[in-house]
């Protein structure tokens, strides 16, 4: 069964660098065309691509975003990491990690999300 | 980057009823598309991709359509399990998701 699942803070203060986990099971993240990819949704609006990882570590970013963002994995603890420098109110948001297979693919398994919420 | 317009954003409509959703693209997308429908606090659920593949186990009533800009959701008999909301996705160029349409019931 295939499975993801995010962690972090659920608080972060504005200014600060916000670091989630996604931890996968189900699946290797060294498999080729395995893809990672981080979206978020702020309350009650559309989502957001954030970025993406492979198989093979080649990363991809938003453009309006690529200077925040910071994805990488760890495949033998089976984890992906997100890290968003310089939070701000705006990016408060439910956070999520996706899978997809292939980079023309949709993300066809999802963690239940994580909402953090950036205020001091 | 490739912007995407879903039409409506709100679809009342009512069990049995025949609905249709728009997602138009703002550039050439050929057929890299996929429909999600969400639920309120719920992850997203890919229903539909390369804009008309059917996922395993989604109900037939659910079917896609288009290509190049111009894209369709279609539920051909709406049940109550299908009110929620609904998002298109182009995966032509890394990723943009429309703004949602929320199918709610008259």
């Amino acid at each position: 069964q295939v499975t993801l699942r995010e962690s972090g803070p659920a608080l972060v203060k504005p200014t600060q660098t916000l670091t989630l986990t996604c931890t996968v099971s189900g699946f290797s993240l060294s498999t080729s065309k395995v893809c990672v990819s981080w979206l978020r949704q702020p309350p009650g609006k559309a989502l957001e691509w954030l970025g993406r990882i492979d198989w093979d570590d080649a990363t991809y970013y938003s453009t309006s975003l690529e200077t925040k963002i910071t994805i990488s994995k760890d495949s033998s603890k089976n984890q992906v990491s997100l890290t968003v420098t310089n939070m701000d109110p705006v990016d408060t948001a439910t956070y999520y990690c996706a899978r997809s297979l292939g980079v023309a693919a949709g993300f066809d398994s999802w963690g239940q999300g994580t909402l953090v919420t950036v205020s001091s | 980057d490739i912007q995407m317009t879903q039409s409506p954003s709100t679809l009342s409509a009512s069990v049995g009823d025949r609905v249709t959703i728009t997602c138009r693209a703002s550039q050439n997308i050929d057929h890299w598309l996929a429909w999600y429908q969400q639920k309120p606090g719920k992850a997203p659920k890919l229903l539909i991709s390369k804009a008309s593949n059917l996922e395993t186990g989604v109900p037939s009533r659910f079917s896609g359509s288009g290509s190049e800009t111009e894209f369709t959701l279609t539920i051909s008999s709406l049940q109550p399990d299908d009110f929620a909301t609904y998002f298109c996705q182009q995966y032509n160029y890394l990723y943009t998701f429309g703004q949602g349409t929320k199918l709610e019931i008259k």
